[in-house]
Parts: structure tokens; C-alpha cells; sequence
């Protein structure tokens, strides 16, 4: 069974560091792309990137980029997703999800996102 | 910037009734990055159709999707009462805001 395991809730005040993470089990690590999604209190679904573990490629939404680092270690099979110094606004809610790619037919390929961690709940707070 | 945009935002419907969600792109987009999500309160998302009308493993088959292009529907054919809940299209990296289906 495809399984995304997320860490637990975190506290942290304005200014201070935070790394969450997202284990994976039932399927190889480095086959499929890991998206990042953030859902801030009572709104929407925001897609921050994604990132590769095969070679830790990274692609970040343009909202995101420089606001968070993405990265893996394939030799536990875990993503990962930090903030050097957090923000009020970084309170939310962080899903990690395996973004899948299925063979359509000769030339194209659908993309969507599978599994889904059950998210990581993320307050800062002075 | 591809912009999703829902409608309805909310959706007041009772159970057994059918629900047309719709989902509208900003430019003509690829029906093969076109997903579907339900979200109940609480819990992660879930895939419900991919490549804009493929079903998701053990999804039921009241749930159908369909269009290209630009616009794209949802269609829960018999509402059960597990159904209200919200709904997000999703093309490649962009989510639409959701569609809330909740009881009338």
C-alpha cells in the first residue's frame, strides 16, 4: 500500500527555523515527483512545488520560490519542506502528495497527484 | 498564468439530486493534466478523475468528468449523503478556489 507519513503539528514563533516531512512507504522513492500543497486556515488548495528525489530537481510555484526550500534523501525515503524564518502568514495547513504519471498512449501522459499525506498543521505565533 | 476558476462557489443541493460542478481556464489547457479533488472537512484531498474523465481507483461511478479545452465539469450523477464536501479542479500546478457541495 502507498502510504504518505507527515510529521506532526508544530508551534513556532515569527522568525524561527522549521523543517516538516513527508516519509513514503509502498512504492520506489524516486520514481514519482512529490508535491508540496498548502491550504491556509478555511481557504483553498495552493499548489508550492514540486521536487524530484531522484535528483532533488525542484520546481516551485512563483508565490513560493524563495520562501521555502524543498528537498529528499532517498536513503529514508522522506521529503522534506523548510522555512528559514517563518511568518504569521506561513500558518496553515501542508499536504504532501506523490504526483503520479500515467502512460496515456504513444506521445503524452497524465499527470495528478494520488496519495496524499493527511498533512501537517503548521502555527506560528508570537 | 493558467487561472482555474470554479462555479458555483457553493452548491445547495439534496440527496439523490444531481451535481454540475464547473471548472473554466484562463487559456486552452491539456485535458491530460486536468484532475478532480473531494475534500472533506478535516481530511487530505482526493482524486476522484484524472485526465479530465478517468475515474480514480475505487471512485463510484456516479462520478464522471468531462470537457476540454477550456472548460471542464464534474458531474455527481446521484447525490449521497458522503458527497458533500468540496470540490478542486487542478491543472498541472494551479488549483481552482472549490466548490463547496453542501446540504439543502
Amino acid at each position: 500500500e502507498v502510504q504518505l507519513v507527515q510529521s506532526g503539528a508544530e508551534v513556532k514563533k515569527p522568525g524561527e527555523s522549521l523543517r516538516i516531512s513527508c516519509q513514503v512507504s509502498g512504492y520506489s522513492f524516486t520514481d514519482n515527483w512529490i508535491a508540496w500543497v498548502r491550504q491556509m486556515p478555511g481557504k483553498g488548495l495552493e499548489w508550492m512545488g514540486i521536487i524530484y528525489p531522484g535528483d532533488s530537481d525542484t520546481r516551485y510555484s512563483p508565490s513560493f520560490q524563495g520562501q521555502v526550500t524543498m528537498s529528499a534523501d532517498k536513503s529514508i525515503s522522506t521529503a522534506y519542506l523548510q522555512w528559514s524564518s517563518l511568518k504569521a502568514s506561513d500558518t496553515a495547513m501542508y499536504y504532501c502528495a506523490r504526483r503520479y504519471r500515467k502512460f496515456g498512449g504513444v506521445g503524452y501522459f497524465y499527470y495528478y497527484m494520488d496519495v496524499w499525506g493527511k498533512g501537517t498543521t503548521v502555527t506560528v505565533s508570537s | 498564468e493558467i487561472v482555474l476558476t470554479q462555479s458555483p462557489g457553493t452548491l445547495s443541493l439534496s440527496p439523490g439530486e444531481r451535481a454540475t460542478l464547473s471548472c473554466r481556464a484562463s487559456q486552452s489547457v491539456s485535458s491530460n493534466y486536468l484532475a478532480w479533488y473531494q475534500q472533506k472537512p478535516g481530511q487530505a484531498p482526493r482524486l476522484l478523475i484524472y485526465g479530465a474523465s478517468s475515474r480514480a481507483t475505487d471512485i463510484p461511478d456516479r462520478f464522471s468528468g468531462s470537457g476540454s479545452g477550456t472548460d471542464f465539469t464534474l458531474t455527481i450523477s446521484r447525490l449521497e449523503p458522503e458527497d458533500f464536501a468540496v470540490y478542486y479542479c487542478q491543472q498541472y500546478d494551479t488549483f481552482g478556489q472549490g466548490t463547496k457541495v453542501e446540504i439543502k
